[in-house]
Parts: C-alpha cells; sequence; structure tokens
C-alpha cells in the first residue's frame, strides 16, 4: 500500500526566506510523485510532478523538488517565499503501474511573514 | 479552456437528508475521480470512472454513496441518508489519461 507523510502541517517563513516542505511517502513499486498546491477558496493546482528521468523537478512559481529513493523522499522547496505563496500544499504519490489512485498527505499551511 | 468545476461550491444539510453533488470534467478527459477530504486530514480518493464506466470504487465508504457518470460527462455523487460523518470536502479531477489529475474546486459539505 501507497502512504504519504507531511512533516508538519502548519509552517512559517519570512518573506524571502528558503521554503522547505517535506514529503515522504511509502511505496512497494516505482513511484509517480506530485505536489499541488489550493490557494484560498480555490481547487488544487499541480505544481510539479516526478514521473521518470531528471530526478530534480522544476514547478511553476519558481518551486522544485527533488525524489530521492533512497530516503523515500520529495521535498518542495523555494528559494524565496513570496507573500503570495501562502496557501496548502499537498503532496501526492501514485504508482507508474497505476496512476488512476492517488495518494495524498495531510497538507502543509504554509504561512509567509512580512 | 474551462477547468473542472463543481456544483455547489457549499452545502449544509441536516443528517438524514439527501445530497447531490455534480461535476463537471474538462472537455474531452475521459477520466473523472472523485477524492473527499475529511476535517483536515489528507485526501482519499473515493472512485475513479473511464467514460461512464466505474472503473474503481475501492474507495466508496458504504452504500450511502452512490457516484453516477451518465452518458461519460458531468458525474453526480450522491449521499443518501447523510450521517454527520459524511463532512467534508468533495473533490473531482479529470484526465485525458496518463498520470497528470486536474482537480475542481471542490464542494464543502456541512452535515449537522
Amino acid at each position: 500500500a501507497q502512504s504519504v507523510t507531511q512533516l508538519g502541517s502548519h509552517v512559517s517563513v519570512s518573506e524571502g526566506a528558503l521554503v522547505l516542505l517535506r514529503c515522504n511517502y511509502s511505496s512497494s513499486v516505482p513511484p509517480y510523485l506530485f505536489w499541488y498546491v489550493q490557494y484560498p477558496n480555490q481547487g488544487l493546482q499541480l505544481l510539479l510532478k516526478y514521473t521518470t528521468g531528471a530526478t530534480l523537478v522544476k514547478g511553476i512559481n519558481g518551486f522544485e523538488a527533488e525524489f530521492k529513493k533512497s530516503e523515500t523522499s520529495f521535498h518542495l522547496t523555494k528559494p524565496s517565499a513570496h507573500m503570495s505563496d501562502a496557501a496548502e500544499y499537498f503532496c501526492a504519490v501514485t504508482r507508474a503501474n497505476d496512476f488512476n489512485k492517488f495518494y495524498f498527505g495531510s497538507g502543509t499551511k504554509l504561512n509567509v511573514k512580512p | 479552456e474551462a477547468g473542472v468545476t463543481q456544483f455547489p461550491s457549499h452545502s449544509v444539510i441536516e443528517k438524514g437528508q439527501t445530497v447531490t453533488l455534480r461535476c463537471d470534467p474538462i472537455s474531452g478527459h475521459d477520466n473523472l475521480y472523485w477524492y473527499r477530504r475529511v476535517m483536515g486530514k489528507e485526501i482519499k480518493f473515493l472512485l475513479h470512472f473511464v467514460k461512464e464506466s466505474k472503473q474503481d470504487e475501492s474507495g466508496m465508504p458504504n452504500n450511502r454513496f452512490l457516484a453516477e457518470r451518465t452518458g461519460g460527462t458531468y458525474s453526480t455523487l450522491k449521499v443518501q441518508p447523510a450521517e454527520l460523518e459524511d463532512s467534508g470536502v468533495y473533490f473531482c479531477a479529470s484526465s485525458p489519461a496518463g498520470e497528470t489529475q486536474y482537480f475542481g474546486p471542490g464542494t464543502r459539505l456541512l452535515v449537522l
């Protein structure tokens, strides 16, 4: 079975500081990994995804994530936080041989302080 | 291109009543999914349609939930009768094929 753990339900950073949102997964088969973001009163928006190939994945709005198989991690980073990054972020995993069922983490709310 | 739309955006009902949620996928997307998030927990898979056929309904909580996708276009999710624990946010997603799912804004259901 797949599971996803997001460490920290709430993360607070200052504007301009590094953003690091953690995601660890368990999967018995090669995973596909995703980060979604949900801004207030909006739907889930895809930030980035890893399927195959390069393990460092760049997404929208300056975010990137690195797939580390040995650590079963897919942490999301951004060098410099903006106020507009305040949102809830979800890590999700699916299986390469059955990618129709997503398994999500419980979400991390990012607060950006001025 | 319009994204996935869901109606209503919010619904407040009393225990024992019936509620029907609607999802309109992105045009041309054969795959349609329902997910649910209960009170700040993780978003959980409910079921998957390919066109009008249920491909996987392993996440449906019980037989009070009924999902349909007539004609392979929009889908409805009916909860009858609703219980308190059904409160949460119901998300719909669609996909043409492949691994990326595109999500709607969700329907916030509160059962009193």
